[in-house]
């Protein structure tokens, strides 16, 4: 969805580093999620906004951070990235004003941790 | 852990069967919803079914939802070789927000 942008697209980074994963959005949603995803295990939350100032964490924060910049921007960093968070993470947004339960994903970023 | 839990893991059928992904889930839900994802993508909504609702019918899809026994399914009619992808069931389960559970996902695969 081209409304949903996410870059890098691919990241490879060495275990230690910190790393930002970069998500804006066009749609003028007023939410914004961070999910990863491994093989066999679906997506899982790591944290999620529903607005500039609110920010909540989700099932799997641990070693995670995000900044919610504005409305359309939402980043999430590793401060120092290890192996096991090698995975594909998505960012998506939903709209409260129109009941706010369809999410919109964005098309990945696929991160290596060597 | 994981709320929602799909069945089978992976389905292979031809074109033009039908395939029907079943979805298991915990605790209560204010609506659920089922997401497609084709090979290293991003999800696509393709439909959602609140608590109260029974069935829902979207195109070649039909949701079914059972709060009793805490199960949906998902049948997709005359499946295409583009059907060929992850089905995913999501469920809200916050009543302040919209965070969504999502299960592991089955994969269909449909051969021509």
């Amino acid at each position: 969805d081209a409304d949903v942008t996410q870059t890098p697209r691919n990241r490879i980074t060495k275990t230690g580093k910190r790393i930002m994963l970069e998500c804006s959005q066009t749609k003028g949603h007023d939410r914004m999620y961070w999910y990863r995803q491994d093989p066999g295990l679906g997506l899982r939350l790591i944290y999620y906004s529903f607005d500039v100032k609110d920010i909540n964490k989700g099932e799997i924060s641990d070693g995670y951070s995000v900044s919610r910049q504005a409305q359309a921007k939402f980043s999430l960093s590793l401060e120092s990235a290890i192996p096991n968070q090698t995975a594909l993470y998505f960012c998506a947004t939903s709209d409260w004003t129109t009941g706010g339960d369809t999410q919109y994903f964005g098309p990945g970023t696929r991160l290596t941790v060597l | 852990s994981q709320q929602g839990e799909e069945d089978p893991q992976a389905l292979s059928i031809q074109e033009g069967e039908n395939a029907t992904m079943n979805c298991s889930y915990k605790t209560s839900i204010n609506n659920l919803q089922w997401y497609r994802q084709n090979s290293g993508r991003g999800l696509v909504h393709l439909i959602l079914i609140r608590s109260n609702e029974r069935e829902k019918h979207s195109g070649r899809l039909r949701v079914t939802l059972d709060t009793s026994k805490k199960s949906s399914s998902l049948l997709i009619t005359a499946s295409r070789a583009a059907d060929t992808a992850s089905y995913f069931c999501a469920t809200v389960v916050n009543q302040a927000g919209t965070a969504l559970i999502f299960g592991k996902g089955t994969t269909l695969s449909v051969s021509s």
